[in-house]
């Protein structure tokens, strides 16, 4: 199966939070990533958090993670519509630190 | 701007041409890395350079696809005798060992072969 893996679609109104998840399966992983992508380009890094943390604020994103239940996962508060994007986690594996395993991503839409 | 720099960001090929992209890297970052993305998909690792030396390889890099960062600088990623299965986003992405190794994404070179 997947080793990292997302829902596909998340929609939300404008001001809303949105909550974005993710699994993954890899209990060594050292640092789990949330990247975004818009349309034709490339990723943007979001933001990160160690592996030891269970907690990481960043203005309105903010990153929660259950390393017992390997879940990790994005809220953004106040969501705007130039937050429309895909949304991926990735996780490093600590046997390889230059491969990142990413999930299909998440379509976030926010309608006005 | 130092961000991660690809070029060129769009290339259309025969199939059977070969084809490189170069990447350079934000100027402090030791470590670069190679990765593709086709549509509907996250991207997935090819290859990982520290500093010059390639450290480690995915068996996605068949022996058509080859990947150089001769001074510890840019790199290159050849695709010799393209097919249409290579069309996708090839990604170069950088980071420093010193400085908390956060990984960071050029934009993307498009490769389509038709």
């Amino acid at each position: 199966g997947e080793d990292v893996e997302q829902s596909l679609f998340l929609s939300v109104r404008e001001g809303d939070s949105s909550v974005i998840n993710c699994t993954y399966t890899d209990s060594s992983s050292t640092y789990l990533y949330w990247y975004k992508q818009e349309p034709g380009a490339g990723l943007q890094l979001l933001t990160y958090i160690f592996s030891n943390m269970d907690m990481k604020q960043d203005q309105r994103l903010t990153v929660l993670l259950n390393k017992k239940d390997k879940h990790l996962s994005l809220r953004i508060a106040d969501t705007q519509t130039g937050d429309s994007a895909i949304y991926f986690c990735a996780e490093s594996k600590a046997r390889s630190q230059g491969n990142l395993i990413f999930g299909k991503g998440t379509k976030l839409s926010v309608k006005p | 701007d130092t961000g991660v720099s690809q070029d060129p960001r769009h290339k259309i090929t025969k199939r059977g041409q070969n084809v490189t992209f170069r990447c350079d890297p934000i100027s402090e970052h030791n470590r670069l890395y190679w990765y593709r993305q086709t549509l509907g998909q996250g991207p997935e690792f090819l290859t990982y350079f520290q500093n010059e030396a390639q450290l480690e390889k995915s068996r996605l890099l068949s022996d058509r696809f080859s990947a150089e960062r001769p001074k510890g600088s840019f790199s290159t990623l050849e695709i010799q005798r393209t097919e249409q299965g290579d069309s996708a986003m090839y990604l170069c992405a950088s980071s420093s060992q010193v400085l908390g190794n956060t990984i960071y994404f050029g934009e993307g070179s498009w490769l389509t072969v038709v």
